[in-house]
């Protein structure tokens, strides 16, 4: 079984600051990671993600992530924020290969507030 | 493509009654996900299906909980009887498997008076 540990529940960063959203995960098999954004009232759209290659992945909207085999975490990164940028952010992982094994577990969410 | 569809966007009911909520997967996606978001709990998945066929229904709370797949395009969860603790947001995703990721609907919100 895996989990995924949001070690932050809520960040207000000031516009046009650099912001990170720690992920940490725990599995005793080998993941895929990914980042979700939730805008209040939606669902999650896929922001990116970490199938294997390089560590540090692009997303969409100016996001990226950096996975760190030996922390196991899989920390979301933006050099600068924008009022629009303001949601919950969730990091999910899923097992690696195998028949049904496609369940994304999910962490308890990062809400992002970005102050003018 | 319009993204996986869920219906209705809000559901009000009372306590006792039948429930079900309804969710259209992206075209050519052959895994379907049930979530339910709460504040308490977050997101947890109730049941994930692989070309029609459950998998994995451990998330289902209880026997009050039902979902079927007749089709790669429809499915359904179904709620009987409801109960306020049932209130939350339900999500349903698709997906063409593990490294794509899941695309997510809109969600329903429900309410169990």
């Amino acid at each position: 079984a895996q989990s995924v540990t949001q070690l932050d529940s809520q960040v207000p960063v000031f516009e046009e600051a650099p912001v990170e959203l720690r992920c940490n995960y725990s599995s005793s098999v080998s993941v895929y990671l990914f980042w979700y954004v939730q805008y209040p009232n939606q669902g999650l759209q896929l922001l990116l993600k970490y199938l294997s290659g390089s560590t540090l992945v692009k997303g969409i909207n100016g996001f990226e992530a950096e996975f760190n085999k030996s922390q196991t975490s899989f920390h979301l990164r933006k050099p600068s924020v924008h009022i629009s940028d303001t949601a919950e952010y969730f990091c999910a992982v899923t097992q690696r290969g195998g028949f049904g094994n496609e369940k994304l577990t999910f962490g308890t969410g990062t809400r992002l507030t970005i102050i003018p | 493509d319009a993204g996986v569809i869920q219906s209705p966007r809000h559901e009000v009911t009372e306590m006792g009654q039948e429930v079900t909520l309804r969710c259209k997967p992206i075209s050519g996606h052959n895994s379907l996900f049930w979530y339910r978001q709460t504040m308490m709990r977050g997101l947890e998945l109730l049941i994930y299906f692989n070309n029609n066929v459950p998998i994995d229904d451990s998330g289902m709370p209880e026997d009050r909980f039902s979902a079927k797949m007749p089709n790669a395009s429809f499915s359904t969860l179904k709620i009987q009887p409801s109960e306020p603790r049932d209130s939350a947001v339900y999500f349903c995703a698709s997906s063409l498997g593990s490294p794509v990721g899941a695309f997510f609907g809109q969600g329903t919100r429900l309410t169990v008076v």
